[in-house]
């Protein structure tokens, strides 16, 4: 089963609103998680580190303003894309290791959002 | 720097026939290795794992990798190619620093023709 989830699966809202998409690690506790960014037939593009406690950590050229992540707990990091522009319109995907699985990764489902 | 390259950006096979995806790394040291199977619209699906155990890796649905150090290579199998095998199929190294971030190829998508 899942070992990490995200939601909303997919999400679509109107340019200049803000949006949130979750990241869950289901049945363990994780300090750490990853955003990633995907445009169609590319691969994935890290985005940021979300680390439990403290701020984030952004990849170079992503802006922080626009893409707030918020780590509040063990097992949730959120990524709030705020004054979505139809640009923003993406796949984005969270991940996360699993303590105890030899540094594995275990990716969400991913998100897509659509800004119109 | 760290490096992960997939030769083919696209591999087209018939049911029935081997699969071979192709992945060379970068690395300063002995790196751990993954592939992913990404399917339409969905998430990244670990396929197996490399981490300096066994150089023969077997994963989930027939596929296996073997670990090549002295060719620096990684490259994923099958015996026997299923519909349900076409997807998106990416090659990651785990960074050095092991904060779990990782260092993508660019895909290679695995067409599968009846």
């Amino acid at each position: 089963g899942a070992v990490v989830s995200q939601h909303p699966s997919w999400v679509i809202c109107k340019s200049g609103t803000s949006v949130k998409i979750e990241c869950r690690s289901l049945d363990f506790q994780a300090t750490t998680m990853f955003w990633y960014r995907q445009f169609p037939k590319q691969s994935l593009m890290l985005m940021a580190t979300s680390n439990e406690g403290s701020k984030a950590t952004y990849e170079q050229g992503v802006e922080k303003d626009k893409f707030l992540i918020n780590h509040a707990s063990l097992t949730l990091s959120t990524l709030t894309v705020t004054s979505a522009h139809p640009e923003d319109s993406s796949f984005y995907i969270c991940s996360a290791s699993r303590p105890g699985t030899g540094n594995t990764i275990y990716f969400g489902e991913g998100s897509w959002l659509t800004v119109v | 720097a760290q490096s992960v390259t997939q030769l083919d950006s696209h591999v087209s096979v018939s049911e029935g026939t081997p699969v071979l995806l192709r992945c060379n790394y970068s690395s300063s040291y002995s790196p751990s290795l993954f592939w992913y199977v990404q399917h339409p619209n969905k998430g990244l699906q670990l396929l197996l794992k490399y981490t300096s155990a066994a150089t023969l890796v077997k994963g989930i649905n027939g596929f296996e990798a073997e670990f090549k150090k002295s060719e620096t290579s990684f490259h994923l199998t099958k015996p026997s190619a299923h519909m349900s095998d076409a997807a998106e199929y990416f090659c990651v190294a785990a960074g050095s620093s092991n904060t779990g971030k990782l260092i993508f190829g660019q895909g290679t998508t695995l067409q599968v023709k009846p």
